[in-house]
């Protein structure tokens, strides 16, 4: 069975620009979640989709959004990026019913410049 | 209100034993314990729900006090594979994606 897949891993973008990343659940999966991982932090909630619905949002600015598509892929996209967006962008997919196992992608590595 | 996870690092040698604390100001439905080795995704360990249930590794062990609203990780007779960051997500009902992750223990084992 695969794991999630998270595309692509490594991505270097200026200030001002925006980003798309993209999160393959593992099949069958039909939650998405998203975290924003930096040093210090530990992995932030930014939001998360299920069969197409966003069912759930962190507290992150309205320049974060995602979605999510029939095959339950996930797309989460950044504007105006910011210097303290640099970080890394992990995945959780999990079946949806609660308190289950999630499973992490390996992550994108972020940096603005 | 993110979880408060204590100590933020430990080292330790092999075959030593380690407690990693979990604590939230606020009621808890559920605590999650998942582990990151460097340069990897976070892998998870178990959960514990209200009420006893756990669910997960059969060598870990840990505690869910749901009246002071805390959780206890317990890893006996550390192995160098234990080595990583441990995080704890506290869910406060509801989905998957209503966990918020403390800031994660550092725990080094050496031989």
């Amino acid at each position: 069975k695969a794991g999630v897949t998270q595309t692509p891993r490594y991505l270097i973008k200026t200030r001002g620009q925006q980003v798309t990343l993209s999160c393959s659940p593992i099949s069958g999966h039909r939650s998405v979640s998203w975290y924003q991982q930096t040093p210090g932090q530990g992995l932030q909630f930014l939001f998360e989709y299920f069969s197409e619905t966003q069912r759930n949002k962190g507290n992150f600015p309205g320049r974060f959004s995602g979605r999510q598509f029939s095959n339950s892929r996930s797309e989460m996209n950044v504007s105006t990026l910011e210097l303290g967006d640099s970080a890394l962008y992990l995945c959780a997919s999990s079946g949806g019913q609660p308190n289950t196992e999630a499973f992490f992608g390996q992550g994108t590595r972020l940096t603005v410049v | 209100q993110q979880p408060v996870q204590s100590p933020q690092a430990v080292i330790l040698r092999e075959g030593e034993d380690a407690v990693i604390n979990c604590s939230s100001s606020k009621a808890l439905y559920s605590v999650h314990w998942y582990r990151q080795k460097h340069g990897e995704a976070p892998v998870f360990l178990m959960i514990l729900l209200k009420g006893g249930e756990q669910k997960g590794h059969d060598k870990i062990s840990a505690s869910f006090n749901e009246k002071k609203q805390q959780s206890s990780l317990y890893l006996t007779a550390s192995q160098l594979s234990y080595s990583g960051t441990y995080f704890c997500g506290t869910g406060l009902g509801g989905s998957q994606g209503n966990l918020i992750f403390g800031k994660g223990t550092k725990l080094s084992v050496k031989p």
